[in-house]
């Protein structure tokens, strides 16, 4: 099936820094990608929709400023987490569909201490 | 998208089928039911999809009923690596391009 590839895998940063996330569609052109997040023994959470060439939607509840999201191309999201939190530690992970299935990446463990 | 009803866990012997139930008796006819598992500390992984035959693959069969209003996704020789949280998901192909809404689908344990 299609390969949604996510870097970087885990990744610790002090509190108050700045993490970026990849996402990256490899074999096929999406327009639209999605983030999510997922907190230990949770389902995961949809955050934002990362529209490619335009703005990014935003679910009810999450920091726009916070989580910037930019899709400079049909094969790449990024999501930056910016000033980050130990509250913002979670495993997050991004998706994006080759129609009509939704593939994940990897998922990105962020720990921050 | 329909709601669906899944048990929130589920025990199998390693080598028997694991069959695992989905509810979705509000399904419109447009609506396909998907499957994923999502395997400790991983992304989501596809395993199948269907409208309204029975479906086959290399990972698992679906199995719908006749009204559409349950599926079963059956794993044929269970392993220990196929212990995950599985989800069973009810989207319309009109909206293949939206985000799936994740329930909190079943654990299944598979132990030798």
């Amino acid at each position: 099936g299609a390969v949604v590839s996510q870097h970087p895998s885990r990744v610790i940063c002090k509190s108050g820094t700045s993490v970026k996330i990849e996402c990256r569609s490899l074999d096929f052109q999406a327009t639209t990608m999605f983030w999510y997040r997922q907190f230990p023994k949770q389902s995961l959470m949809l955050m934002a929709t990362s529209n490619e060439g335009s703005k990014a939607t935003y679910e009810q509840g999450v920091e726009k400023d916070k989580f910037l999201i930019n899709h400079a191309s049909l094969t790449l999201s990024t999501l930056t987490v910016t000033s980050a939190h130990p509250e913002d530690s979670s495993f997050y992970i991004c998706s994006a569909s080759d129609v009509p299935v939704a593939f994940f990446g990897q998922g990105t463990r962020l720990t921050v201490v | 998208d329909a709601k669906t009803t899944q048990p929130p866990s589920m025990d199998c012997a390693e080598g028997r089928a694991a069959n695992l139930p989905c509810n979705h008796s509000t399904i419109s006819g447009n609506e396909y039911v998907y499957w994923y598992r999502q395997i400790h500390s991983q992304g989501p992984q596809y395993i199948i999809h269907g409208l309204k035959n029975n479906e086959t693959n290399e990972m698992a069969s679906l199995i719908i009923t006749e009204d559409r209003k349950s599926s079963t996704l059956i794993l044929p020789h269970a392993t220990l690596r196929d212990t995950a949280v599985y989800y069973c998901i009810v989207r319309s192909r009109n909206q293949a391009g939206t985000a799936l809404i994740f329930g909190k689908g079943t654990t299944l344990s598979v132990s030798s």
